[in-house]
C-alpha cells in the first residue's frame, strides 16, 4: 500500500534552534499533504494543509512564520519548526491524501530543551 | 463533517471480540464512516470504511445501522497488539483535499 516515510522519528533540540521534519511519499505522488500536532493524551490537531507548488493553508491559531511548510515536489513535504521553544515539544505527524483515502507517517517526537 | 461520539475507554480480554461503538446521528447521505487507530507514539493506521453496507476486511468488520446513525467496529479476536486509540470519523468520500478531523476516540485496552 501507499507509504509515507517520515523522518526523523525523534529529535531533541535546544531552545531557539530550528528543526526540519521530512515526509516522503514512497510509491505515489502526494499532491496534498497535511500536518498534525499531538500533545500528550490529546487527539491529533490539524496544523496545516499543503498542496504541491503552492503556499500552505494554516489552521487558526497556528503561526505560519513559526511552522514553515514546503511542498516543492509531489513526493516531499517538509515542516520546519523555527526558533523552537519548550512549548513546541510535541508529536508531529504528516498525512497524505491518496485518491479518496489518507495515509499517515509514523510521526516525529520533538523535544525542545 | 458530521460529529461522532465514542466512549472514552473500553477493555477487552485477549481472544475475545472487541466491539467499539460510534454514534453519528447527524451523518449526511454522502458521508462515509472511517475507522483509524493509533498505537502509542505511532501515526494513525487505516482500518476500514463504509457507507451503508456492512464491510469486512482482514483487520475488522464494520456494522452500520440501517438508519446510519451509528456503527460498530468489530475486532473479532482481539490481541494485545490491538491496544490503541480507535477513531471513528465521518466525512464525505472526496479527493477535494480536506483533512481528516480526529475526535478523542476510544482507548481500547486488551488484557491478557
Amino acid at each position: 500500500g501507499a507509504v509515507v516515510s517520515q523522518h526523523p522519528s525523534r529529535v531533541i533540540c535546544k531552545s531557539g534552534t530550528s528543526v526540519k521534519i521530512e515526509c516522503r511519499s514512497l510509491d505515489f505522488q502526494a499532491t496534498t499533504m497535511f500536518w498534525y500536532r499531538q500533545f500528550p493524551k490529546q487527539s491529533l490537531m490539524l496544523m496545516a494543509t499543503s498542496n504541491e507548488g503552492s503556499k500552505a493553508t494554516y489552521e487558526q491559531g497556528v503561526e505560519k512564520d513559526k511552522f514553515l511548510i514546503n511542498h516543492a515536489s509531489l513526493t516531499l513535504s517538509t515542516l520546519t519548526v523555527t526558533s523552537a521553544h519548550p512549548e513546541d515539544s510535541s508529536f508531529y505527524i504528516c498525512s497524505a491524501l491518496i485518491g479518496y483515502g489518507y495515509t499517515f507517517g509514523s510521526g516525529t517526537r520533538l523535544t525542545v530543551v | 463533517d458530521a460529529k461522532t461520539t465514542q466512549p472514552p475507554s473500553m477493555d477487552c480480554a485477549e481472544g475475545r471480540a472487541a466491539n467499539l461503538p460510534c454514534n453519528h446521528s447527524t451523518i449526511s447521505g454522502n458521508e462515509y464512516v472511517y475507522w483509524y487507530r493509533q498505537i502509542h507514539s505511532q501515526g494513525p493506521q487505516y482500518i476500514i470504511h463504509g457507507l451503508k453496507n456492512n464491510e469486512t476486511n482482514e483487520m475488522a468488520s464494520l456494522i452500520i445501522t440501517e438508519d446510519r446513525k451509528s456503527s460498530t467496529l468489530i475486532l473479532p479476536h482481539a490481541t494485545l497488539r490491538d491496544t490503541a486509540v480507535y477513531y471513528c470519523i465521518v466525512r464525505a468520500y472526496s479527493n477535494s483535499g480536506y483533512a481528516l478531523n480526529f475526535g478523542k476516540g476510544t482507548s481500547l485496552l486488551v488484557t491478557p
